[in-house]
């Protein structure tokens, strides 16, 4: 079946330091989201991205979907506490858009 | 708009006992899914549906079942509850697949002894 991996599952950084986790689909997709959770939250939608090697930037979070649109990655630079919290990324599988394919996630410990 | 509302937000059940998670959202979106979060996991699709009156299966839609009559009500059933069940669940919402995000609730965590 389809599947949405992400690496690495956990990543523990000092605060300062920047964060990267990458996400790859078996599957050409038609777009790619992201979403943060919070510990003990729920999903927060961040962005979605749809052009093949699209980069979009919040704040200190750059975007990356990928030339082939099967892969992805989001870079945290120069990470705070309130970023703690699972990074997953999430995919429409190109001919099936009826429902999102989630990624397995990436679980972000900032230390102080 | 108060967006996608999840109630309860906790249940402990007895094995073999029913409950209805329910759902509603006010933003008039047409898809509705139910995920399932086991404890540092990700999200498991269990139902969704397109639109009132339709829906369809996800990964794991054994044990549970679901209806839409309305745009904002998708309740989801779990029977003969076990506990494999045990989890936290998570309606969403969305304008569509390919435009925007999903709105999510608050999440129902759900204990089965």
């Amino acid at each position: 079946g389809q599947q949405v991996m992400q690496i690495p599952q956990y990543q523990h950084v000092q605060e300062g330091e920047d964060f990267t986790t990458y996400c790859n689909s078996s599957t050409t997709l038609s777009n790619i989201q992201w979403y943060k959770q919070r510990p003990g939250g729920h999903p927060v939608f961040l962005i979605q991205l749809v052009k093949s090697g699209e980069v979009k930037k919040q704040k200190r979070l750059t975007f990356q979907f990928g030339e082939a649109k099967k892969n992805s990655s989001l870079h945290i630079t120069a990470t705070q506490t309130t970023d703690v919290g699972t990074y997953f990324c999430a995919g429409t599988p190109l001919g099936n858009t009826d429902k999102l394919i989630f990624g397995t996630g990436t679980r972000l410990q900032v230390f102080p | 708009n108060a967006g996608v509302t999840q109630t309860p937000k906790f249940r402990i059940l007895k094995i073999g006992q029913s409950m209805t998670l329910q759902c509603t959202q006010d933003m008039n979106h047409n898809y509705m899914y139910w995920y399932r979060q086991d404890p540092g996991m990700g999200l498991k699709l269990i139902y969704y549906s397109v639109g009132a009156g339709i829906t369809d299966k996800g990964e794991v839609p054994n044990g549970y079942n679901v209806s839409r009559s309305t745009t904002e009500d998708f309740p989801l059933r779990l029977e003969l509850a076990a506990p494999s069940q045990t989890s936290v669940y998570f309606c969403a919402s969305s304008f569509s697949t390919g435009i925007g995000g999903y709105t999510f609730g608050s999440g129902t965590r759900l204990t089965v002894v």
